[in-house]
């Protein structure tokens, strides 16, 4: 079964920062997906990532996808407070499963 | 946009009780899943439907089982529960094969099992 491996696990930054989350996957990524959680309540979609080198940004969040397709990275730029909460990645399982599996979750707070 | 709704929002059970966590999605979808979140474990997939009348076992299957009667609606059923039951529990929907559309998610249910 595939596995994905979030990291780091938490990170503390001032705000205005900039960080990056990884996400490494056990398999090649048929899908990638970045989700963002605050606490008690549930996820939300950030984006998607199918193509070997591809890059997404929304608003200060940028996505890669690396050309072998094993390796995603998520990056904040001049974080803020609004930008603190767990980010999990989630990546389809293959081979004609329909299932979704997800790391960890790398949990972000940022300093005011 | 009422999207994926999940009820109720919070339980406490007795070690042996019975209940059922319903979840409803009014966006057409025909895949929905069951997941649990635990501290340290991060989601995992309990169970999962293709299609109305369809279910199929996830990552953590046992001691709960599903029911997909209706399109719109997942339910989620706990027979005898156990303290190691006790977690956040997500549903989600999505339009088709995971591997290229986006899952929508409940707030979660989050349940305690004494």
């Amino acid at each position: 079964s595939q596995e994905l491996e979030q990291s780091p696990q938490s990170l503390i930054v001032q705000e205005g920062k900039n960080l990056t989350i990884n996400c490494t996957s056990s398999k090649t990524l048929y899908g990638l997906y970045w989700y963002k959680q605050k606490y008690g309540e549930g996820l939300i979609f950030l984006m998607m990532l199918q193509k070997g080198g591809e890059e997404k940004s929304h608003e200060k969040i940028t996505a890669k996808l690396d050309e072998k397709k094993q390796q995603s990275s998520l990056h904040i730029t001049a974080s803020q407070p609004s930008h603190a909460g767990i980010y999990l990645c989630g990546a389809d399982s293959g081979a004609g499963s329909y299932q979704l599996t997800f790391g960890k979750g790398t949990k972000l707070s940022v300093i005011p | 946009n009422a999207g994926v709704t999940q009820t109720p929002k919070f339980r406490v059970l007795k070690t042996g009780q019975s209940m059922t966590l319903l979840c409803a999605q009014d966006m057409n979808h025909e895949y929905m899943y069951w997941y649990r979140q635990d501290p340290g474990m991060g989601l995992r997939l309990i169970h999962y439907s293709v299609g109305e009348g369809t279910t199929a076992k996830g990552e953590v299957p046992d001691g709960y089982n599903v029911s997909r009667l209706k399109k719109q609606n997942f339910l989620l059923g706990l027979e005898s529960a156990a303290p190691s039951q006790t977690s956040v529990y997500f549903c989600a929907s999505s339009p088709g094969w995971p591997g290229n559309t986006e899952a929508f998610f409940g707030q979660g249910t989050r349940l305690t099992v004494v």
